[in-house]
């Protein structure tokens, strides 16, 4: 069965930094989302993704982030200078589009990123 | 705007007993409305979902939902539990099913099934 994967499954990383987690969402959908948890906190959505720009966006997605699909396969989330409230788990998912009455949203296994 | 309140941050049952998981939401469309369940260390599984049509929705592993506009409501059900139940169950809402609506998703509710 297609899943969504993500690399790496743990990033640990100095506050200022740069991180890029990397996502390969379900080979035929076309939509693509970042969400995170926080420990301890719900899941939040970040940003979702069509036809190669921003669809939507919360307010946590500031201009510290940014997404991007480099290649056919590959759906990425950049954040430019960590700070220490980043830490998270941070999860891809991905849909199908204009299929009436899907539109279930499959997820990724996470990436646990730690600021120090 | 949309919400989601699950209650009860934690709930224990003993294995073969009734699980119930309490989610109400809050939404000015009609709402599309979904259960995930994490297990350890892992991602985001659906075990359901209420787009339209029959508002008793049945899932994977024995879990149903029903859709109660009048309450706002979309409780989780599975009438026995099992050891392999625990898990944290998210309940979650979309405005948008196809094309591409976020997710809004409750605090959670972690199930604890006693032997």
């Amino acid at each position: 069965e297609p899943e969504v994967t993500q690399t790496p499954s743990h990033q640990v990383t100095q506050m200022g930094q740069e991180v890029i987690l990397r996502c390969v969402p379900i080979s035929n959908h076309l939509y693509f989302y970042w969400y995170r948890q926080i420990l301890g906190q719900k899941v939040e959505f970040l940003v979702s993704f069509y036809n190669n720009e921003i669809s939507e966006k919360s307010e946590i997605f500031d201009d510290q982030f940014s997404v991007e699909r480099p290649d056919g396969s590959n759906f990425t989330l950049k954040i430019r200078s960590t700070k220490l409230e980043d830490s998270a788990m941070y999860f891809c998912a991905s849909s199908e589009a204009g299929k009436a009455g899907d539109g279930t949203q499959y997820f990724g296994p996470g990436t646990r990123l730690l600021v120090l | 705007a949309q919400s989601v309140t699950q209650l009860g941050s934690h709930v224990s049952v003993s294995e073969g007993a009734l699980v119930l998981l309490r989610c109400n939401y809050s939404s000015s469309v009609p709402p599309y409305l979904f259960w995930y369940v994490q297990y350890p260390n892992q991602g985001l599984q659906l075990l359901l979902k209420y787009t339209t049509g029959a508002t008793l929705v049945k899932g994977i592993n024995g879990f149903e939902a029903e859709f109660k506009k009048s309450e706002t409501s979309f409780h989780l059900t599975k009438p026995s539990a099992h050891m392999s139940d625990a898990a944290e169950y998210f309940c979650a809402v979309s405005d948008r099913v196809n094309q591409g609506g976020k997710l809004i998703f409750g605090q959670g509710t972690e199930l604890s099934v006693k032997p």
